[in-house]
C-alpha cells in the first residue's frame, strides 16, 4: 500500500511554463515533506522541503505549497528549462522514526526547449 | 562540500553469491539510511543506523544484514543473492538524529546473473 500517492506519473511542458507535481498522504503523523530530484543512474538529490507549520515555501524556482487539512502538498517548478527534465519524488517521514523516508512513486519531467 | 560515498559504483554477482555494499557518511552525520530502488521503482527504505545501532527497520530481506562501525561507515551485506535484488543501493545520511535532511549517495547498482 502505498503510503505517499504521487500524481501525475509524467509531465511534459514547454520551457517556460509550470510543472506541477502533487502528492497526497494518509499518515497524520508525518511532519516533513521533501521533495527530491533524480537523474538517470544518479542519486536523489534534495531540492526543497517543508514541515506542516508553514503553508508555502519557496526556494529559487521551486516552490512547496502545503495543505494540512486535505493532506496534500505540491511542487511547482516556475520558468521551468530542459535541464529540469528528471524524475521528481516527493516523500514524507515521522519525526519519531529517525527520519525514514517513505516516497511517493515519482514523476517523469520532461521539458522541451 | 564533502558528499556521500559509496563503493563500489557497479557489481555483478551470480545467483547464489554475497555482495558488500560500502557507505560513507557525510562527516559529523550520525544517522545511515540504506534504500533499495528497483526499475523505474520509487527508492524503498531498508534499514537504518544511529550511533552505531540499528534505528529503524524496513522491508529488508533476511538474507540482508547490515552494520554500522565506529567510524559511522555502514556496510550492507546481502546473501544467497537473487535475481531481484538487481537494483540501485543507495545510502543517505543525516545529522542530528535523522530531524534534519537526508542526503543520498551515488548509489551502487547491482547486477545479479
Amino acid at each position: 500500500q502505498q503510503q505517499v500517492k504521487q500524481s501525475p506519473q509524467s509531465l511534459i511542458v514547454q520551457k517556460g511554463g509550470i510543472p506541477i507535481i502533487n502528492c497526497a498522504y494518509e499518515n497524520t503523523a508525518f511532519d516533513y515533506f521533501p521533495w527530491y530530484q533524480q537523474f538517470p543512474g544518479k542519486g536523489p538529490a534534495l531540492l526543497i522541503a517543508i514541515r506542516p507549520d508553514v503553508s508555502e515555501k519557496k526556494e529559487g524556482r521551486f516552490t512547496i505549497s502545503f495543505n494540512k487539512s486535505a493532506k496534500q502538498f505540491s511542487l511547482h517548478i516556475m520558468d521551468s528549462q530542459p535541464g529540469d527534465s528528471a524524475t521528481y519524488f516527493c516523500a514524507a517521514s515521522e519525526g519519531t522514526s529517525y527520519g525514514k523516508l517513505t516516497f511517493g512513486q515519482g514523476t517523469i519531467l520532461t521539458v522541451h526547449p | 562540500a564533502a558528499g556521500v560515498i559509496q563503493s563500489p559504483r557497479h557489481l555483478i554477482k551470480e545467483k547464489r553469491e554475497t555482495a558488500t555494499l560500502k557507505c560513507y557518511p557525510i562527516p559529523r552525520h550520525d544517522t545511515v539510511y540504506w534504500y533499495q530502488q528497483g526499475p523505474g521503482q520509487d527508492p524503498q527504505f531498508l534499514i537504518s543506523f544511529y550511533e552505531k545501532m540499528q534505528s529503524d527497520k524496513g522491508s529488508i530481506p533476511d538474507r540482508f544484514s547490515a552494520q554500522q562501525f565506529s567510524d559511522y561507515h555502514s556496510e550492507l551485506n546481502m546473501s544467497s543473492l537473487e535475481l531481484g535484488d538487481s537494483a540501485l543501493y543507495f545510502c543517505a545520511s543525516s545529522s542530528d538524529r535523522g530531524q534534519n535532511e537526508q542526503f543520498f549517495g551515488p548509489g551502487t547498482r547491482l547486477t545479479v546473473l
